[in-house]
């Protein structure tokens, strides 16, 4: 199995430009998380999916944020407008049942 | 309100040294607990974790841990550290009642001396 994977592996934008951040899970998990991590605040769990349907979402900061999972191999996490505070490293992580997440690579996003 | 507490920054031993990373957790209930490992530019990596059960767990890499009930911790341990475990671990705790959402430490990154 390729693992998790991620999509781009860095972005660099400018202020109040769209990003989309995407990920493939891994075949046959059932859930897929969402993660921030900086170094001031370490990883931040932003968002989770159960087969495709978003449980929970306190996580994500604000509305500027938001994801879809319109399929089991397939989720975005979208910023718009992105401001330089969103810079930081975001993963996608994928599990079956019982929590033993898997991680992507993440994304590294700078946000000039 | 579930929380992780991994209380060393910067930890650093010199290769083939024994190596033990401290966890505390707070929690109503049994938790689920984890150890991750993340490289320089990778992602995390699942070292090992307990659920139930013996509280002494293996995991890859010739690292384990101990689940203590009475101490709230799950101390990572490994008995000789090679330059290549040089990286961040992180602590975390999923929720009993909602178990796919997890708790991270802070971390703690972990220097080897040749």
């Amino acid at each position: 199995d390729a693992g998790v994977i991620q999509s781009p592996r860095h972005e660099v934008t400018e202020m109040g430009q769209e990003v989309t951040l995407r990920c493939k899970p891994i075949s046959g998990h059932d859930y897929l998380f969402w993660y921030r991590q900086t170094m001031m605040r370490g990883l931040e769990l932003l968002i989770y999916f159960n087969n495709n349907v978003p449980i929970d979402d306190s996580g994500m900061p604000e509305d500027r944020f938001s994801a879809k999972m319109p399929n089991a191999s397939f989720s975005t996490l979208k910023i718009q407008p992105s401001e330089p505070r969103d810079s930081a490293v975001y993963f996608c992580a994928s599990s079956k049942g019982l929590a033993a997440g898997y991680f992507g690579p993440g994304t590294r996003l700078l946000v000039l | 309100a579930q929380s992780v507490t991994q209380p060393d920054i910067h930890i650093t031993v010199s290769e083939g040294a024994s190596l033990e990373l401290r966890c505390n957790y707070s929690y109503g209930a049994t938790p689920y607990l984890f150890w991750y490992v993340q490289s320089p530019g990778q992602g995390l990596q699942l070292l090992l974790k307990y659920f139930s059960g013996d509280t002494l767990v293996q995991g890859i890499k010739g690292f384990e841990a101990e689940f203590k009930r009475s101490q709230s911790s799950f101390n990572l341990r490994k008995p000789s550290v090679h330059w290549s475990d040089a990286a961040e671990y992180f602590c975390a705790v999923g929720a009993w009642d909602n178990f796919n959402k997890f708790y991270f430490g802070s971390g703690t990154k972990l220097n080897v001396k040749p």
